[in-house]
């Protein structure tokens, strides 16, 4: 079936490090992404999306890099601080009419002071 | 925040209680969704409202029941539930494709 699946459960650096979160999905007919962050006791939060006719998107210290050819996703974060320990989910979107999201489950952040 | 709230933040009930959960927003969004969150497990989407009407209900027990009576309000009501079906459960709603996610409810079965 398909399957939207992460490559490390926990990833830990040093504060100041750039982060690099990977994910990998198997249905090729996906065209929109999604990255969100969950803290403890919240709700995911969205960071940043990219649709299929791109390959890469930047927003405020985050950039999303899109591989078609492979299927891969990535979410590097620039200069990564303690508030940025999370949980961070991928997304993609099963079908045209945006609604369905197939989420991974998820890669705990862990930034070391 | 986002704008979706959800009450009550925590939830403890036995398998025979009836209870209900709410999620409300008041973003203009015409999609509201309820997600199950369980530890180690992807999130789960349970039911799909569009402009109010039901468009999926992703094979989700009888034993949740969902209820949307105006584009800005959804419910979630639980009846005779089961041990397993302890989780964090995600309200959110999209104006079309990011969702915006509420804080959850912690729901503890007995």
């Amino acid at each position: 079936g398909e399957s939207v699946g992460l490559h490390l459960p926990t990833l830990s650096v040093q504060e100041g490090d750039n982060s690099i979160i990977n994910c990998a999905y198997s249905n090729s007919a996906s065209d929109y992404f999604i990255w969100y962050k969950q803290e403890s006791g919240k709700g995911p939060q969205f960071i940043i999306d990219i649709r299929s006719n791109m390959d890469k998107r930047q927003g405020q210290r985050v950039t999303v890099l899109l591989n078609k050819t492979v299927k891969h996703l990535s979410l590097q974060i620039a200069a990564t601080q303690p508030g940025d320990s999370a949980v961070y989910f991928c997304a993609e979107n099963m079908d045209l009419s945006f609604q369905k999201l197939v989420f991974g489950t998820g890669t705990r952040l862990l930034v070391s002071p | 925040e986002t704008g979706v709230t959800q009450t009550p933040r925590h939830l403890v009930m036995g398998m025979t209680n009836k209870k209900s959960l709410k999620c409300e927003q008041h973003l203009g969004h015409n999609a509201m969704y309820w997600y199950k969150q369980s530890a180690k497990k992807p999130l789960e989407l349970m039911f799909v409202y569009n402009f109010k009407e039901q468009t999926e209900n992703n094979s989700v027990p009888s034993r949740f029941s969902p209820e949307c009576p105006n584009s800005s309000h959804l419910f979630l009501h639980l009846h005779t539930l089961q041990p397993e079906d302890s989780a964090l459960y995600l309200c959110a709603s999209s104006p079309g494709s990011e969702q915006f996610f509420g804080p959850g409810t912690r729901l503890t079965v007995l």
